[in-house]
């Protein structure tokens, strides 16, 4: 599986949009791009994920870049409760859904 | 439906006791992944089943740790002895082979003394 980068931590404030990075360089053509989070003490919970095209579900939204090297996943009203870290996972949908997290970006949302 | 269920949430015991740890998947999901979570190691998978299989083991960090599946509604993550280092949060997680997503279970709080 790809590796990806993400920064380690983000500010949001209370309202406004979060834009979280991930980069993926060396990602395949068959793999996909994932979105997780995790609050605190609590597992981890799947929140959105794409290929090429861009995706939006009730949580968020998922932007890919056309050469599909990074991606952004868009909150579009953060709340204080969307504080959590959130991992950006790039694998290919094979028979063996086996994940690998990274550490993540941790984000904060400020009243 | 219950969402993966794990058990015990927490357990407090003392280096060189045996430790199980026990999962119940969504059900009909046929496949079931086990993590240990630390701040120094962040989230490592330890081990994953299909269809009661074990299919890789390679993050399992050493021979105190064992994994079963007997069966498509449990499974045990097993430690003995127990050392301080397995202190964690250990996570189950359970998905349809293919489909998108793994869903997570609360978590075992484990402390060894």
């Amino acid at each position: 599986d790809a590796k990806t980068t993400q920064p380690p931590s983000m500010d949001c404030a209370e309202g406004r949009a979060a834009n979280l990075p991930c980069n993926h360089s060396t990602i395949s053509g068959n793999e996909y791009v994932y979105w997780y989070r995790q609050i605190h003490s609590q597992g981890p919970q799947y929140i959105i994920h794409g290929l090429k095209n861009n995706e939006t579900n009730e949580m968020a939204s998922l932007i890919i870049t056309e050469d599909r090297k990074s991606s952004t996943l868009i909150l579009p009203h953060a709340t204080l409760r969307d504080t959590a870290v959130y991992y950006c996972i790039v694998r290919i949908k094979t028979s063996y859904d086996k994940v690998i997290f990274g550490p993540g970006t941790s984000l904060s949302v400020i009243p | 439906d219950a969402g993966v269920i794990q058990s015990p949430r927490h357990e407090v015991t003392e280096m060189g006791q045996e430790v199980t740890l026990r999962c119940k998947p969504i059900s009909g999901h046929n496949s079931l992944f086990w993590y240990r979570q630390t701040m120094m190691r962040g989230l490592e998978l330890l081990i994953y089943f299909n269809n009661n299989v074990p299919i890789d083991d390679s993050g399992m960090p050493e021979d105190r740790f064992s994994a079963k599946m007997p069966n498509a509604s449990f499974s045990t993550l097993k430690i003995q002895p127990s050392e301080p280092r397995d202190s964690a949060v250990y996570f189950c997680a359970s998905t349809l082979t293919g489909p998108d997503t793994q869903y997570f279970g609360p978590g075992t709080r484990l402390t060894v003394l």
